[in-house]
């Protein structure tokens, strides 16, 4: 069984610029969900993808952007990047019985570190 | 809207010691709970999970939690540290967002960075 796998592991990008990170999930699992972890802070809740479609949204701009694939594989879009954006991103994936099943238990990977100067 | 507070930012304790963490949350309904553990840069691994069946749950490596309801607390305890214990730990609840015919975000406390001194 594969886990949760991202790419790339590290970035370093300048203000203003975009970027996109990457993230499998686990055989068998359909939702996607992806965190931002400032230094020294616990994790923060992006948004949620479940089976293509947004599924829940944190506190965060319309800059940052997703998408979840057919074979539920996401992205995670960053527009304008701000020297705040600075953070460990996290995704984590999990099997949903239905849309809004809160039971289910999300596995994480091992994070993108994006360094914006 | 559901939050984790993670009594101690730092706990250090001597191998082959017991290890407490401390963790109370807030809920609005029955809530799902879990502790997650970070060794220095890597992701994070799942240590155990509660969805109200036994509120005495065993997880991976030693560690248990007890949920209490009654004081909304959460501990997770291991009775002998290991070296290998030296990480930051997360406790974390799910919210559900439902209202919003959504699923579930998961909340995070702000950790409690574990040292263990041979």
């Amino acid at each position: 069984e594969t886990g949760v796998t991202q790419s790339p592991t590290h970035l370093i990008k300048t203000r203003g610029q975009q970027v996109t990170l990457r993230c499998s999930s686990q055989s068998g699992h359909n939702t996607v969900s992806w965190y931002q972890q400032a230094l020294g802070q616990g994790p923060q809740f992006i948004f949620q993808y479940y089976r293509e479609e947004e599924n829940g949204r944190g506190n965060f701009p319309p800059r940052f952007s997703g998408l979840q694939f057919p074979n539920y594989s996401s992205e995670l879009n960053v527009n304008a990047l701000e020297l705040d954006d600075s953070a460990l991103y996290l995704c984590a994936s999990s099997l949903k019985i239905f849309k809004t099943s809160d039971t289910d238990t999300q596995y994480f990977g091992p994070g993108t570190r994006l360094t914006v100067l | 809207a559901q939050s984790v507070t993670q009594l101690d930012s730092h706990v250090s304790v001597s191998e082959g010691t017991p290890v407490l963490l401390r963790c109370n949350y807030s809920s609005s309904y029955s809530p799902s709970l879990f502790w997650y553990v970070q060794h220095p840069n890597k992701g994070l691994q799942l240590l155990l999970k509660y969805t109200s069946a036994a509120t005495l749950v065993k997880g991976i490596n030693g560690f248990e939690a007890e949920f209490k309801k009654s004081e909304t607390s959460f501990h997770l305890t291991k009775p002998s540290a290991h070296m290998s214990d030296a990480a930051e730990y997360f406790c974390v609840v799910s919210d559900n967002l439902r209202i919003k015919a959504a699923g579930n975000k998961l909340t995070f406390g702000g950790g409690t960075r574990v040292l263990v001194k041979p």
